[in-house]
Parts: C-alpha cells; sequence; structure tokens
C-alpha cells in the first residue's frame, strides 16, 4: 500500500499515560500534517513537516509533540493524557511544502479512560 | 481571524433533488479552497479545488470573493453522494496548512 499508514489504529489508555503515534506518508511525499478531529472541534490542525523540519503550527497543546524522522515517517506524542484528548488523530502528507492537496491516512483512535 | 464555516451539520434530500453545500470563509490574503469528502468506512479526500475550475462527480463549487463563500452544487443528487463534506482554506504561513469547516452531512434518500 502505497498510501498514507497510521498505527495503532485504535488505542485505549487512561489518564495521565503518554502514548506515539506513528505515521508513513505516500511514497514520494516529503510533508507530513497532523490533524485531531474530536465531535465539538471537528478537524483541527496540529503539526505540520517538511522534509524532516517543522513548517507550520496550528493549536498543538504543549504536552504534544511531533518530529520527522530522515525515512520521513513521523510521530505524534502525548503526554499526560487527559478525558479531552480521547479524539481521532488524522495524518495527512502531500507532495509539496504548502499542502495543498492531502492524502489523508486512516486515522488513529485514541480513547483516555 | 481565518475560519472556515459551514452552517449545516445535516442536509437531507431525496435523490433527484439539487443540492447546495454551504461554505463561507474568513483570510486576509488570497483564498485558495478545497472541499473533501469522506464517504462511509473510507479515508478522507479530496473531492475538488477551486483554482481547477473542473467538475468532479457532477460537483462544483464557485469561488465568491464578494460573498466570502465556495458553496459545494450539484443538480442532481444521487444517493451514493450520501458522505461527509468539508470544506477546507488554505493558509500560508511559511509552510501551509489547511483548515476545514465542522463538514456537514449529506443525507440522499431514495
Amino acid at each position: 500500500d502505497s498510501g498514507v499508514t497510521q498505527t495503532p489504529k485504535h488505542l485505549i489508555t487512561a489518564t495521565g499515560q503518554r502514548v506515539t503515534l506513528r505515521c508513513s506518508p505516500r511514497s514520494g511525499d516529503l510533508s507530513v500534517y497532523w490533524y485531531q478531529q474530536s465531535l465539538d472541534q471537528g478537524l483541527q490542525f496540529l503539526i505540520q513537516y517538511y522534509n524532516g523540519e517543522e513548517r507550520a503550527k496550528g493549536n498543538i497543546l504543549e504536552r504534544f509533540s511531533a518530529q520527522q524522522f530522515p525515512d520521513l515517517h513521523s510521530e505524534l506524542n502525548l503526554s499526560s493524557l487527559e478525558l479531552g484528548d480521547s479524539a481521532l488523530y488524522f495524518c495527512a502528507s502531500s507532495t509539496d511544502r504548502v499542502g495543498s492537496v492531502l492524502t489523508f491516512g486512516a486515522g488513529s483512535r485514541l480513547t483516555v479512560l | 481571524a481565518q475560519r472556515v464555516t459551514q452552517p449545516e451539520k445535516l442536509l437531507s434530500v431525496f435523490k433527484g433533488a439539487p443540492v447546495e453545500l454551504k461554505c463561507n470563509y474568513s483570510y486576509s490574503g488570497s483564498p485558495e479552497l478545497f472541499w473533501y469528502v469522506q464517504y462511509s468506512r473510507q479515508r478522507l479526500q479530496l473531492l475538488l479545488r477551486h483554482i481547477s475550475r473542473e467538475s468532479i462527480k457532477g460537483f462544483t463549487a464557485d469561488l465568491n470573493k464578494g460573498e466570502t463563500s465556495f458553496h459545494l452544487k450539484k443538480p442532481f443528487a444521487q444517493e451514493e453522494d450520501s458522505a461527509m463534506y468539508y470544506c477546507a482554506l488554505l493558509i500560508y504561513n511559511q509552510g501551509g496548512k489547511l483548515i476545514f469547516g465542522q463538514g456537514t452531512e449529506l443525507s440522499v434518500k431514495p
């Protein structure tokens, strides 16, 4: 599958814990984007990386961090988890640095109990 | 403030009826707008972008800068059009980010 791959698909954890979500972009894409989708907030942009460098930032909490590795995969780290962090986390990729057309992954569903 | 507004959470129409999904935006720069769609059990995917000025699956959208709108239209809805539709605005700031509206669920009844 040459599309965007996200793991894990589902994750259940407790408050106060830390999790890492992983994303492999579509083959050839250099940009990776992270979005959070919750029932009340809709799709919220978190952060963008282009070829390993952070390029744009949204309303990403300080408890959250991300990085893009030399092989272009990306990880989103969520720490000190709260109930409100329960959401679908989407990764998307694009060929260019401005994200004009995004290819989305299937998402990672995080449930914090 | 940069914002995308989709006023309708749910739009329900009968097959063959015209459809208009509303989208309004707020942006001080030159807007670049998109419609993304998510069919049941599928991934979010690009439907169309305003700069392409194309019709995809019978859908069209025209950018109206005066009204700051980018409504999605289709003259005759089909059952397979039932999906979640998101309007998105591209914000340029060093990199770029797409900001999305809250989405409108379109339900086409037989």
